[in-house]
């Protein structure tokens, strides 16, 4: 089955630039969803097709998707930034998502 | 605006059953594919199931084929998942989602999610 692969966690500086990496077999050839989740809050999608961001998403999410890494960076992180991001993909009729990476601003 | 209310989830023994429901509003319910994702406590997300808008295709995550079944009632504009024998690595809040599918499921994406409910397996 396929698989995507994610660094358990992530620090940034308020002010600075977060990458949030997702590994799979090929993955450039699929597109790349990624997720926001904050505790106690449902997912909400904050990016999808690899690059294109849902209206009302600040612009300073933006991904890239090539060769086997998806990248969701985000520029000028805030302290709301603070959370869990998933990665998602479809393969062979299901959807898998990675393990997920706590995001943390200090 | 789009909401989706889950609901049915409780404490059940191993071995059991529940049906979970999603209703849905704010949108035409009928013309959406829609799934199911599961997160176990601490854990990541996990998707489970999806269902067409007809209700003719249905997939199913391997840990759950044969055990779990997706169902839908467009004049109601509900989404179902029996939940059958149910085991203790099964509980987990269970969120129903929006399919957007952008022209494939290759493109497709989850625009909106309900607020989930919990299934807790234990004896």
């Amino acid at each position: 089955s396929y698989e995507l692969t994610q660094p358990p966690s992530v620090s940034v500086s308020p002010g600075q630039t977060a990458s949030i990496t997702c590994s799979g077999d090929k993955l450039g050839d699929k597109y790349a969803g990624w997720y926001q989740q904050k505790p106690g809050q449902s997912p909400v999608v904050v990016i999808y097709e690899d690059r294109k961001r849902p209206s009302g998403i600040p612009e300073r999410f933006s991904g890239s998707n090539s060769g086997n890494t998806a990248t969701l960076t985000i520029s000028g992180t805030q302290a709301m930034d603070e959370a869990d991001y998933f990665c998602q993909a479809w393969d062979s009729s299901t959807w898998v998502f990675g393990g997920g990476t706590k995001l943390t601003v200090l | 605006e789009v909401q989706l209310v889950e609901s049915g989830g409780g404490l059940v023994q191993p071995g059991g059953s529940l049906r979970l429901s999603c209703a849905a509003s704010g949108f035409t319910f009928s013309t959406y594919e829609m799934i199911w994702v599961r997160q176990a406590p601490g854990k990541g997300l996990e998707w489970v199931s999806y269902i067409t808008t007809g209700g003719n295709t249905r997939y199913y995550a391997d840990s759950v084929k044969g055990r779990f079944t997706i169902s839908r009632d467009n004049a109601k504009n509900s989404l179902y998942l029996e939940v059958d024998s149910l085991r203790v690595e099964d509980t987990a809040v269970y969120y129903c989602a929006r399919v957007y599918s952008g022209g494939s499921n290759q493109r497709a994406h989850f625009d909106y999610w309900g607020q989930g409910t919990l299934v807790t397996v234990s004896s």
